[in-house]
């Protein structure tokens, strides 16, 4: 298996622009988790879900944020208009249960100017 | 609210070390906890899992233990090499998923 796959591994963008973040979790994956890492802050659990269903979004830090899985192989974390404190590497990892393995993405790092 | 910490935050420790790395948690409700290691740059692997039900795992030169009642797991590594040095971290798995802060380990060749 090729693992979770996110894209892009890195994104600059300009404040104000909005910025959209993929992932492919691994094939029979059943659960799908976005975290952001910061120096300040560590690893974030932002959002999961369970079967392509938003399980726990309470991480999610403001309204500018929003995540969607419309099937099992794929999913999105937007984030719009995206600030300069928005800056850092956001992961993506599945396991095939909620008691399982996690197995984590390559992240993608975003810089906003 | 799960919190988790873990001791040392940084490590450094000649090659050949065996050396242990704290997980403290303060919810002993748990179903499970894992242990990662984080290169720079790079995102997390797993090393082991431990479900709530378990005192122990090992992989090769590492072992994690778990001590429920005491909100407590500790990884083991025998005979440390350079390759060894990385970010580890310990995520706990209860009611929420939540990661400790990390130790940051250096093995000196």
């Amino acid at each position: 298996d090729a693992g979770v796959i996110q894209s892009p591994r890195h994104e600059v963008t300009e404040m104000g622009q909005e910025v959209t973040l993929r992932c492919k979790p691994i094939s029979g994956h059943n659960s799908l988790f976005w975290y952001r890492q910061t120096m300040m802050r560590g690893l974030e659990l932002l959002i999961y879900f369970n079967n392509n269903v938003p399980i726990d979004d309470s991480g999610m830090p403001e309204d500018r944020f929003s995540a969607k899985m419309p099937n099992a192989s794929f999913s999105t974390l937007k984030i719009q208009p995206s600030e300069p404190r928005d800056s850092a590497v956001y992961f993506c990892a599945s396991k095939s249960q909620l008691g399982g393995e996690l197995f984590f993405g390559e992240g993608s790092r975003l810089t906003v100017l | 609210k799960q919190e988790v910490t873990q001791i040392p935050a940084a490590l450094s420790v000649p090659e050949g070390e065996n050396l242990v790395l704290n997980c403290s948690f303060t919810d002993s409700a748990i179903y499970n906890l894992q242990w990662f290691r984080q290169d720079p740059g790079k995102g997390l692997t797993s090393l082991l899992l431990i479900q709530s039900s378990q005192r122990e795992q090992t992989s090769g030169r590492l072992n994690a233990s778990l001590d429920k009642s005491s909100g407590r797991s500790t990884l083991y590594i025998a005979a440390s090499q350079p390759g060894d040095s990385a970010t580890y971290l310990c995520e706990v798995n209860g009611q929420n998923f939540v990661f400790g802060p990390g130790t940051r380990l250096s093995v000196l060749p």
